[in-house]
């Protein structure tokens, strides 16, 4: 079957950094989404990887590692406002979209 | 730019009361568009998959009968919860994606749903 793992929940401190990961197993990968949603909201697109290695935009980086399954978040200087859930995200050999069930990250002064 | 618009925002009517909602890209041409629900404090759940022009592709357990997807345009999708019930009651939030498949998805604000 297809899975994505990510952790339920993270804290972190106001002007730190944070890595949220994700593992993935699916059938087939066209690419791995990390998209941020605040409460109440719609999701944001964050970023898309599909190669290995990282991509920074700004106080946020995500890598991809396709022979481990593997992702990872990064934010950096927190703010209040990074307060949100993030969500993994795969595409599959169908371009199906296969979600995690995101990250709560709670960011205290 | 990758802008979709979603209305209502919110909407709160009694049972038994059909439901539109729309989901239209403003500013590209949206060949395929998703509706998803979520529960609090849950993940996203994709009920369907919208291609302009053609029938919907329901996800398994996903009642076509009762949630009517129509993508009559490149910027327009709609959905149409009919005879709402109190379970019903959801988030529903479109999005919308360009003709490649690999490019992101880009969601609307979301439809929050309440049946009395």
């Amino acid at each position: 079957g297809q899975n994505i793992d990510q952790p339920t929940e993270m804290t972190a401190t106001e002007g730190a950094i944070v890595q949220i990961n994700c593992t993935y197993q699916t059938s087939g990968f066209n690419g791995l989404f990390w998209y941020q949603q605040h409460a109440g909201e719609a999701p944001t697109f964050l970023s898309y990887n599909v190669l290995d290695g990282l991509e920074e935009k700004g106080r946020f980086s995500s890598f991809l590692s396709r022979s481990k399954g593997y992702s990872y978040l990064l934010l950096k200087e927190l703010q209040m406002k990074d307060s949100a859930s993030y969500l993994c995200a795969v595409m599959d050999s169908n371009y199906q979209l296969i979600w995690g069930a995101g990250t709560k990250l709670i960011i205290k002064p | 730019g990758a802008v979709v618009s979603q209305h209502p925002s919110r909407v709160i009517c009694k049972s038994g009361t059909s439901v539109k909602i729309e989901c239209r890209s403003l500013d590209f041409q949206a060949t395929t568009m998703f509706w998803y629900r979520q529960f609090p404090k849950k993940s996203l759940m994709l009920m369907a998959t919208s291609n302009e022009g053609s029938k919907a592709t329901y996800e398994q357990g996903v009642e076509k009968d009762k949630f009517l997807i129509n993508h009559a345009s490149l910027t327009l999708s709609t959905l149409t919860v009919t005879s709402a019930h109190p379970e019903d009651s959801s988030f529903y939030i479109c999005s919308a994606r360009v003709l490649q498949e690999n490019q992101p998805q880009h969601f609307g604000d979301g439809t929050r749903l309440s049946i009395l």
